[in-house]
């Protein structure tokens, strides 16, 4: 069965801190996404990667296809960062069909 | 706003009744996914569909549930004789097709009395 590990599935953070998420996966994928959603809202995509490191802002994304992980961070992590963040997966040649993690909850406190 | 439309963004219906939720892709992209969130569980993918045709529908209910993309207009879920665990968040999202990031909408919040 194709599955998609968060952790941790809650994360409080003080405001400035430095912020890690992981996502593991269990086989072969043709890419990774990074999304957002925040209480009550909807879903911002941030990352898609299938290599390497992505950076946008204070978000970074890395992966690494050997050890079948990526890491979400957040640098200089502020109170509006609180949502819950979504690992999600096109495995093999899959184009549409994402599966997603159960995401992490994070709560970043001023 | 040029990003992708969901209607309406809550829905209230009674068990039997049907549920139509629609979906307007971004400009410019041909394909749309359909994906529900049930309270406190993570999203799951329901249906993939270019215009006209459904590319994959392995995540959809084989009873009550339909898609379609038609060639003019939003993408539609249908739901018949709904129940009360058909109360969820339903996600629409759109890519130009390909390995591109896919755009998500506000969602539909689907309650069921």
């Amino acid at each position: 069965k194709n599955e998609v590990e968060q952790s941790p599935q809650n994360l409080t953070a003080q405001e400035g801190e430095f912020i890690t998420i992981n996502c593991s996966y269990s086989v072969g994928i043709s890419a990774l996404h990074w999304l957002q959603q925040h209480p009550g809202g909807g879903i911002v995509s941030l990352f898609m990667l299938s290599s390497g490191k992505k950076k946008h802002g204070r978000l970074i994304a890395t992966i690494n296809i050997q050890e079948k992980h990526s890491s979400l961070h957040i640098t200089a992590s502020h109170p509006r960062d609180s949502a819950v963040y979504i690992c999600a997966v096109n495995y093999g040649g899959s184009q549409g069909n994402l599966i997603f993690g159960k995401g992490t909850k994070l709560s970043v406190k001023p | 706003n040029a990003g992708v439309m969901q209607n309406p963004r809550h829905l209230v219906r009674r068990r039997g009744q049907e549920a139509r939720l629609r979906c307007s892709p971004m400009k410019g992209h041909s394909h749309v996914y359909w994906y529900r969130q049930l309270p406190e569980e993570g999203l799951k993918f329901m249906v993939y569909l270019q215009k006209e045709n459904i590319i994959d529908e392995s995540g959809m209910p084989k009873e009550r549930f339909s898609a379609e993309f038609p060639k003019e207009g939003p993408s539609i879920l249908r739901i018949q004789q709904v129940v009360r665990g058909d109360s969820a968040a339903y996600f629409c999202a759109s890519s130009p097709g390909g390995f591109q990031p896919q755009h998500f909408g506000d969602g539909t919040r689907l309650s069921i009395l």
